[in-house]
């Protein structure tokens, strides 16, 4: 059982360039989510999705777009990336309901030079 | 709104000591908790959790008790080792159904350094 997967692990931009972050979940989970994660910053959201076809902002959407075409993946796109994107990103899939937990993949170290 | 707060870190401890991370939560309702540990270079990764009232959590020799007249869900260990140096954070979840997602509220993270 492999959880919540993340690819890349690792990857360098350049200003301007553009990239596809995939998220894979094998747990049949209905909701899927995406953070970036920067140094004193904690865990912020940047998108989410309820459920296959849908698909929400959360609190640092801006330079961000998803898609989440299948139950099982999610994907995070930078369009035209910029430094201030340089982050940690981890993806994240749980079940309905207060009682259950988040499962998170291993991140992304994404920079932008 | 829901919120959580944790104790100021980093904290830094010797191998055996006792450790306790305070957390209080502001919450409408009845949110669930979690406490979750980040390794270094790692993605968090669930610890313990309770979902009511008085419900303790426990994993790993780590310990977390819901309080509701105080809440608080404060995360202890008796005794601490160099493995469990690591970002812990504090969490609540809470669900109201229809279109609410259950949106996970995590604290800002405690740095925990244990040396031998």
């Amino acid at each position: 059982n492999a959880g919540v997967t993340q690819t890349p692990k690792f990857r360098v931009l350049k200003t301007g360039q553009s990239m596809t972050l995939l998220c894979a979940q094998d747990m049949n989970h209905e909701y899927m989510y995406w953070y970036r994660q920067d140094p004193g910053m904690g865990l912020r959201l940047i998108h989410y999705s309820v459920g296959e076809g849908t698909t929400a902002k959360g609190e640092v959407p801006d330079g961000y777009n998803v898609s989440r075409l299948k139950k099982q993946n999610f994907l995070l796109g930078l369009e035209s990336a910029a430094p201030s994107q340089t982050s940690v990103y981890f993806c994240a899939s749980s079940l309905a309901g207060a009682g259950y937990s988040y499962t998170f993949g291993s991140g992304t170290r994404l920079t932008v030079v | 709104g829901n919120s959580v707060t944790q104790m100021e870190g980093p904290v830094t401890l010797s191998e055996e000591a006792f450790l306790t991370i305070n957390c209080t939560y502001t919450a409408t309702g009845y949110p669930s908790l979690f406490w979750y540990v980040q390794y270094p270079g790692e993605g968090l990764q669930l610890l313990l959790k309770a979902t009511k009232a008085d419900d303790k959590g426990s994993n790993k020799g780590f310990e977390a008790t819901y309080r509701k007249e105080t809440t608080s869900f404060h995360l202890e260990k008796g005794s601490v080792q160099v493995s469990d140096s690591a970002v812990y954070f504090c969490a609540l979840r809470w669900y109201a159904g229809g279109t609410s997602y259950g949106k996970l509220t995590f604290g800002q993270g405690t740095i925990l350094t244990v040396h031998p």
